[in-house]
């Protein structure tokens, strides 16, 4: 059963740092590219980032783009996701998704919440 | 960049009736265009169709999607109770602000 699960979510003042972790099971990670996408609060989705399956390609959206990074321990299963400089329109739920989009399967997300 | 607007914002409908949810694309994605399903804010969405008319595993027939260019359609036949969620149409990394299902 392929299993997504984030963690390292929190409360974090503006200009802070967070490092989002997701854990995958249930397939063969490097076989598989991954993104991660936000929610903020009584909004829609937003796609943030991408990484190819060796972790050598990365691309960001405009808006994290500079102060966020993504990346994967293929050893681990594990991606990441670390985030510099948060800013008040950062506060979201973060969810991984497997493969490109469209995606058919997400973790269950982990809020992020930005604020002093 | 490509704009995906959905419309309307909002259906009221009542269970056993035919909802039928719009996505327009500002320029053409051909037939790349995915439709999700989220029950609640913060909860993971759902993939129901793919390749704007291709149903992801597991979605029930209810579920139909067409179109293809720049206008899309997403109907469900007869809407059951689980059915009343918010609707997010999506090319690439681009996402509609969704449209919410609600009872009538």
């Amino acid at each position: 059963e392929v299993q997504l699960v984030e963690s390292g979510g929190g409360l974090v003042q503006p200009g802070g740092s967070l490092r989002l972790s997701c854990a995958a099971s249930g397939f063969t990670f490097n076989n598989y590219e991954m993104n991660w996408v936000r929610q903020a609060p009584g909004k829609g989705l937003e796609w943030v980032s991408y990484i190819s399956g060796s972790g050598r390609d990365t691309i960001y959206a405009d808006s994290v783009k500079g102060r966020f990074s993504m990346s994967r321990d293929n050893a681990k299963n594990s991606l990441y996701l670390q985030m510099n400089s948060l800013r008040a329109e950062d506060t979201a739920v973060y969810f991984c998704a497997r493969g490109g989009l469209p995606a058919q399967y997400w973790g269950q997300g982990t809020l992020v919440t930005v604020s002093s | 960049e490509i704009v995906l607007t959905q419309s309307p914002a909002t259906l009221s409908l009542s269970p056993g009736e035919r909802a039928t949810l719009s996505c327009r694309a500002s320029q053409s994605v051909s037939s790349i265009l995915a439709w999700y399903q989220q029950q609640k804010p913060g909860q993971a969405p759902r993939l129901l169709i793919y390749d704007a008319s291709k149903r992801a595993t597991g979605v029930p027939a209810r579920f139909s999607g067409s179109g293809s260019g720049t206008d899309f359609t997403l109907t469900i036949s007869s809407l059951e109770p689980d059915d009343f969620a918010v609707y997010f149409c999506q090319w690439q990394g681009s996402f509609g602000l969704g449209t919410k299902v609600e009872v009538k």
